[in-house]
């Protein structure tokens, strides 16, 4: 079984430019989070989707992040514009419905210059 | 919201001895207490979970307790080897079907020393 996937895997961008990153689930995983994880520090949860709706995006800074889950299965998530404060790992993960465990992705290193 | 706190921040020991890892939580609604091991650059892997209904759990070399009363829980870790080296990170979570807001501890980073 394939586990989560995730691209690119390392960006470089200038502040004030636009990034995005894209989550491919284990198949069949209805629930699919985005993570940020700093240097150092336990990831934190970004947003939550269960299929296409995202039911906790409470810690998602709307002003420049914003995720999409279209078809319920793969995701983006998008930084506009980048700050300097936004380099750091973002990690996705998913869990099947019902599911407790969550399986993670191996995250896209952002390096904001 | 739901706080982890987690201890030590690193820990090194000796290839061979035992490691443990202590964290405590602050919501006793929490229910699900999972363990990752992050190595360098790499993805969090599960480890080890335990839930809320059980006291202890144990997967050859590893095993968590759990305190309800006292909201905390422990990874332990014995007969330590190399690739035992790595970032753990505890966690916490509560619902009452499956998909969970997980609350991660700030990470423990374990060196085995040969």
């Amino acid at each position: 079984e394939a586990g989560v996937v995730q691209s690119p895997r390392y960006k470089i961008i200038e502040k004030k430019q636009p990034v995005a990153f894209w989550c491919n689930p284990i198949s069949g995983h209805n629930t699919l989070y985005w993570y940020l994880q700093n240097l150092g520090q336990g990831p934190e949860l970004l947003i939550r989707y269960e299929n296409e709706e995202a039911v906790d995006d409470s810690q998602l800074p709307k002003d420049r992040f914003s995720a999409e889950r279209l078809k319920g299965v793969d995701s983006t998530l998008k930084i506009q514009p980048a700050e300097l404060g936004d380099s750091a790992v973002y990690l996705c993960a998913s869990s099947s419905f019902g599911g407790e465990t969550q399986y993670f992705g191996p995250g896209t290193r952002l390096l904001v210059l | 919201g739901e706080n982890v706190e987690q201890h030590p921040s690193t820990l090194s020991v000796q290839e061979g001895d035992s490691a443990v890892i202590k964290c405590t939580y602050s919501d006793s609604a929490s229910n699900y207490f999972p363990w990752y091991k992050q190595e360098l650059g790499k993805r969090p892997q599960l480890i080890i979970d335990i839930r809320s209904n059980v006291g202890e759990k144990k997967d050859q070399r590893i095993a968590v307790t759990l305190n309800k009363t006292a909201k905390h829980f422990s990874l332990h870790i014995t007969e330590t080897q190399p690739e035992d080296s790595a970032v753990y990170f505890c966690a916490a979570s509560k619902g009452i079907q499956g998909a969970q807001k997980l609350v991660f501890g700030q990470g423990t980073r374990l060196t085995i020393n040969p």
